[in-house]
């Protein structure tokens, strides 16, 4: 069920870089999306979600969706060692209230 | 802040055992959730659980895996008699309005 896809990566970057995460999804009936941080051996941590096109931000981070073509990005800003981890984006299937159905995550590595 | 509690963190079974998995969602949410998580592979749903019952439930969820909510705060995960690929990190989460909370996760190792 290949509905929510991702680069897995790893994708590493210096400190202070702009990261730029990217999903695509193939499923039309998905409306709201969210970002989860997963540190190693840890649960998703939400970062943010969204519901309609166009960007969101919060702090270092925005999440932007263009529904057009089916693509979803998260944007961290003046990324820091302690934003490495593996990011995830979900998507509810169906209603904001059913399962969410996961992107393989990609591993992000922010090099001191 | 409220935070989805799961308990152990960490448990070990041999095959065949009956494992529960246990969880404390965060007190005023209304749904409730497993998922687990394969090492190296993607989180994936197991059930749903919204009024005291099941509402929805994956493939996975075979007749080996049970839900209760047998209190108020509790929420636990049966599997009655484990396997080796019931191996894996499993995830209790509960949603506030479309934000889906999970908690730090219960490591099954079935050896």
């Amino acid at each position: 069920q290949k509905e929510v896809e991702q680069d897995p990566g790893p994708l590493s970057v210096p400190e202070g870089a702009i990261v730029s995460l990217n999903c695509t999804y193939s499923n039309s009936a998905f409306q709201y999306f969210m970002w989860y941080r997963q540190y190693s051996r840890k649960g998703p941590e939400l970062l943010m979600y969204t519901y309609s096109s166009g960007n969101k931000e919060d702090g270092r981070f925005t999440a932007q969706v263009d529904k057009s073509s089916k693509y979803i990005s998260l944007f961290i800003r003046d990324s820091q060692p302690s934003d490495s981890a593996t990011y995830l984006c979900a998507a509810p299937y169906g209603g904001a209230t059913n399962k969410l159905i996961f992107g393989t995550g990609t591993l992000l590595a922010v090099q001191p | 802040e409220p935070e989805v509690t799961q308990t152990p963190s960490h448990q070990v079974t041999q095959m065949g055992q009956e494992v529960i998995l246990r969880c404390v969602p965060i007190s005023n949410h209304l749904y409730f959730y497993w998922y687990r998580q394969i090492l190296g592979q993607k989180v994936e749903f197991l059930v749903s659980f919204y009024n005291n019952e099941i509402s929805e439930k994956s493939e996975i969820f075979d007749d080996q895996f049970s839900v209760e909510r047998p209190d108020g705060s509790n929420f636990t995960l049966k599997i009655r008699s484990t396997k080796l690929e019931d191996s894996a990190m499993y995830f209790c989460a509960s949603i506030s309005f479309y934000e889906q909370y999970f908690g730090p996760g219960t490591r099954l190792t079935v050896t």
